[in-house]
């Protein structure tokens, strides 16, 4: 089955600091990833939208300044939390949109996840 | 944002007994897909439908892409206590193929 990677699973830190959070296709190219957020007990809710060279696309109310996302490659998207808060604590699910490979076609397969909680 | 109308919320099921759950959108989509979720992990796919009126197997899983392309059920047969999590069903469509998510049916399954 396709594999995305999603690096660290978990991450602590300080209040203010910047966190970064790596998602890769490791099995197919991925022209597209999703970055997502989840609250306990709750659906995932779309974040932002990233193609591969060009600027993500934010959902409303994200503020792309906070939530700096690059897509450098087919298989690599980042998602950096800047000057974290404790209100920025979550969880944190990115996907990948299949291009080309082994696996079935323009289907999202999903790391998974990265449990950020900022003191 | 847009989600999907997924029901059950919940089911507390006996090991052997099979599940039914099901989606409904005021809006068509081009593929549904299956997802499940067990706690602090990302959604697995379980079964991707793409033309509408198909069913498609996956084990003792069987879901339907609804004819008028608004609706998408999951059934489990034959429940095993490994079935326990989160089960979303999603709908995909537009250019970027963006999902629009169900709310999740959480399985609980009695040994």
């Amino acid at each position: 089955g396709a594999v995305v990677s999603q690096h660290p699973s978990r991450v602590i830190c300080k209040s203010g600091t910047s966190v970064k959070i790596e998602c890769r296709s490791l099995d197919f190219q991925a022209t597209t990833m999703f970055w997502y957020r989840q609250f306990p007990k709750q659906s995932l809710m779309l974040m932002a939208t990233s193609n591969e060279g060009s600027k993500a696309t934010y959902e409303q109310g994200v503020e792309k300044d906070k939530f700096l996302i690059n897509h450098a490659s087919l298989t690599l998207s980042t998602l950096t939390v800047t000057s974290a808060h404790p209100e920025d604590s979550s969880f944190y699910i990115c996907s990948a949109r299949s291009h080309s490979g082994r696996v079935a076609k323009n289907i999202q397969y999903f790391g998974a996840g990265t449990r950020l909680s900022v003191l | 944002g847009q989600q999907l109308n997924q029901s059950p919320q919940s089911m507390f099921i006996q090991e052997g007994e099979d599940v039914s759950m099901n989606c409904t959108s005021s809006s068509i989509f081009n593929t549904w897909l299956w997802y499940k979720q067990e706690p602090g992990e990302g959604p697995v796919l379980l079964i991707a439908l793409y033309k509408a009126g198909e069913l498609t197997s996956n084990g003792r899983l069987t879901a339907q892409f609804g004819i008028t392309r608004k609706d998408s059920f999951l059934n489990i047969s034959a429940s095993i206590p490994s079935d326990v999590g989160i089960y979303f069903c999603a709908g995909q469509g537009g250019s970027n193929y963006k999902l629009t998510f169900g709310k999740g049916t959480l399985l609980t399954v009695n040994p």
